[in-house]
């Protein structure tokens, strides 16, 4: 069974850096073709990509958002961790990570987890 | 604003037939397959469609893909209810660095 969830502060302040952590389990990231994916999605807007991990450590950014984004794994323990630093009340959205699989045919985010709420507030 | 453009609703009685489109360019609709997630309120999305027109597995053949040239469409046949939700498509753009990009969203609701 694939599962992912997200982790991390619910609340952060205008500037801060805010680290989150998806833990995964039930596949392994280091098959060739395997990655996780941070997509977010403002209260009642929609999805956004933000970043990929693939299983060779290759990432890649959003446009937008590369400056301020930055993904890294501990595959010891599972774990897809996104930090975005200079947060700004814009970027309170839900935060989901994903299983992207690149294995043919196709590439697609295949498993979401639940998502974790981040409000930016002083 | 999204890059690919959705139609923001859509609509129908249960038992009809409601298309969604999804309008890309050539660096992404054009060049790459694409995806279509479902959205029940309050839930996280769910792999709908991938390479075009493929179903993961559990999810009912009502539900169809397709794609022609930078544009895509998803279409529901015997709405049912439990559909009423929001859809989106994406699609991998070719760019400097490469991005996913995903459409606005459509919000299907069942009358």
């Amino acid at each position: 069974q694939i599962t992912l969830k997200e982790s991390g502060p619910t609340l952060v302040k205008p500037a801060q850096t805010l680290t989150l952590t998806c833990t995964f389990s039930g596949f392994s990231f280091t098959t060739r073709g395997m990655g996780v994916g941070w997509i977010r999605q403002p209260p009642g807007k929609a999805l956004e990509w933000l970043a990929l991990l693939y299983w060779d450590d290759d990432a890649r950014y959003s446009p937008s958002l590369r400056s301020r984004l930055t993904v890294t794994k501990d595959t010891s323990r599972n774990h897809v961790l996104l930090t975005m630093t200079n947060m700004d009340p814009v970027d309170t959205a839900t935060y989901y990570c994903a299983r992207f699989n690149s294995i043919w045919p196709g590439r697609y985010f295949d498993f979401w987890g639940l998502g974790t709420l981040v409000t930016v507030s002083s | 604003q999204s890059v690919l453009t959705q139609p923001p609703s859509a609509s129908g009685t249960p038992g009809q037939r409601v298309t969604i489109s999804c309008s890309g360019s050539t660096s992404d609709i054009g060049s790459n397959t694409v995806n279509w997630y479902q959205q029940l309120p309050g839930t996280a999305p769910k792999l709908l469609i991938y390479k075009n027109n493929q179903r993961p597995s559990g999810v009912p053949d009502r539900f169809s893909g397709s794609k022609s040239g930078t544009s895509a469409s998803l279409a529901i046949s015997g709405l049912q209810s439990e559909d009423e939700a929001d859809y989106y498509c994406a699609a991998w753009q070719d760019s400097l660095n490469g991005a996913w990009v995903f459409g606005g969203g459509t919000k299907v609701s069942v009358l």
